[in-house]
């Protein structure tokens, strides 16, 4: 069974700062994706950012970065220059596979950013 | 329309009342996923379809009954529900055999059951 922690239910960060959000993974797979997704007040969740578990080099898109340290099992989501609209819920979710091609997702359990002005 | 789109938005439904959600995606995906997001808990996957066939039964109760007409619509039908599963349903579809096979998600339906 696969399982993710994020062990921050809640972070204040001011504006421009960077911010690290954590996640820690536990699975018995060689071979697995990390997902991590943004969901605003509105609800819909937003793919940010991928790491598949035999790339070499640290995924990034924009300001975002994943921190991803194979041997202790976490994918932390680096956001710079943080932005007022960055202010949402953050999930960190590992992907599995169904046995039919499509693959489900377990997800964290969150963390709610607030950014500060 | 572009992306993932589910209707309604909203939804409030008696215990005896029969419904059903619908989820449509403009993606060109063959994957479509339902899933339950409840307060405080993770989202769980309920449901997996693949070229149309259901691939995957997260130990959903029956009253949560899915349909797959074709790649790009998926339809959730509810009948005689409990008030636990007053929740945020959320539809996500992919393109597996693509490197991150990331899952995109719909806005979600906003369900309460009285």
């Amino acid at each position: 069974a696969q399982k993710i922690t994020q062990t921050q239910p809640g972070m204040f960060v001011q504006e421009k700062e960077a911010v690290t959000l954590d996640c820690t993974y536990d699975t018995s797979d060689q071979s697995y994706g990390l997902f991590w997704y943004k969901q605003p007040s509105s609800g819909e969740m937003i793919f940010l950012i991928y790491q598949g578990s035999y790339d070499e080099q640290n995924a990034t898109e924009g300001r975002y970065s994943l921190n991803f340290q194979k041997a202790r099992k976490s994918a932390n989501l680096v956001i710079s220059a943080s932005q007022l609209g960055d202010s949402a819920m953050y999930f960190c979710a590992m992907r599995w596979y169904s046995g039919g091609g499509a693959d489900g997702l377990t997800f964290g359990k969150g963390t709610h950013l607030i950014i500060q002005p | 329309e572009t992306g993932v789109t589910q209707t309604p938005r909203h939804l409030v439904m008696g215990m005896t009342n029969k419904k059903s959600l619908k989820c449509e995606q403009h993606l060109g995906h063959n994957a479509m996923y339902w899933y339950k997001q409840s307060a405080k808990k993770p989202l769980e996957l309920m449901f997996v379809y693949n070229f149309k066939e259901q691939t995957e039964n997260n130990s959903v109760p029956s009253r949560f009954s899915p349909e797959c007409p074709n790649s790009s619509h998926l339809f959730l039908h509810l009948h005689t529900l409990q008030p636990e599963d007053s929740a945020l349903y959320l539809c996500a579809s992919s393109q597996p055999g693509t490197s991150g096979n990331e899952q995109y998600f719909g806005p979600g339906t906003r369900l309460t059951v009285t």
